[in-house]
């Protein structure tokens, strides 16, 4: 089991410019989250899918920010016109919806320059 | 939305003694209480959980405690060692689903 599979692990882009983050989740888990760490703001939930079906962008900023899931072995996180307020570390958790334990890969850090 | 607070950003102890860390948080519904533990350069890390439903769970070193009325709850770490040593986060939930985490306590075992 490899665990939760983040790429790329660090991501450069200049201001303006579309990221796009990839996540794999550990085989059998059913619900997918996504969250950004920040010094500033600290860990806040971004959104998350179940069975490949968007349940809860609530944390997701309205605009410039999109999540899909096209299959059940992965899941990205794309950001448009990046900013420099857009720089952190975003980490994706997957879970067995028969238990609670979110288990979270290592993260991308993204910096926008 | 939910608030949570850990009050101490900060915390040492001495190996072997205990260490204790706590939580606040806002939301009546809240009903699911994991922390997690984040170490230097690595990702986050499942520590233990408690469920409303009880008020007290350990496993191993490790104790849970959660008041509700005083909507508090905190993580007990016995006989601490130096590989205690990470920030430990609070991330109460009313859906075992969205987590809110709380600013995080950094902890620090000193030989």
């Amino acid at each position: 089991n490899a665990g939760v599979i983040q790429t790329p692990r660090h991501k450069v882009t200049g201001k303006g410019q579309e990221a796009t983050l990839w996540c794999e989740p550990i085989s059998g888990h059913s619900a997918v989250f996504w969250y950004r760490q920040t010094i500033v703001q600290g860990l806040e939930f971004l959104t998350y899918f179940r069975n490949q079906a968007p349940i809860d962008d609530s944390g997701m900023p309205k605009e410039r920010f999109s999540a899909q899931m096209p299959n059940q072995s992965h899941s990205t996180l794309k950001i448009q016109s990046t900013q420099p307020q857009d720089s952190a570390v975003y980490l994706c958790a997957s879970r067995d919806w028969g238990s609670y334990e979110q288990y979270f890969g290592p993260g991308t850090r993204l910096t926008v320059l | 939305g939910e608030k949570v607070e850990q009050h101490e950003s900060t915390l040492s102890v001495r190996e072997g003694d205990s260490a204790v860390i706590n939580c606040t948080y806002t939301d009546t519904a809240s009903s699911y209480f994991p922390w997690y533990k984040q170490e230097a350069g690595k990702g986050l890390h499942f520590v233990i959980d408690i469920r409303s439903n009880v008020d007290r769970k350990q496993s191993q070193r490790l104790i849970v405690l959660l008041d509700k009325k005083a909507k508090r709850f905190s993580l007990h770490i016995t006989a601490t060692q130096p590989e205690d040593s990470a920030i430990y986060f609070c991330a109460p939930s009313g859906s075992f689903n969205k987590l809110t985490f709380g600013a995080g306590t950094r902890l620090a075992v000193c030989p």
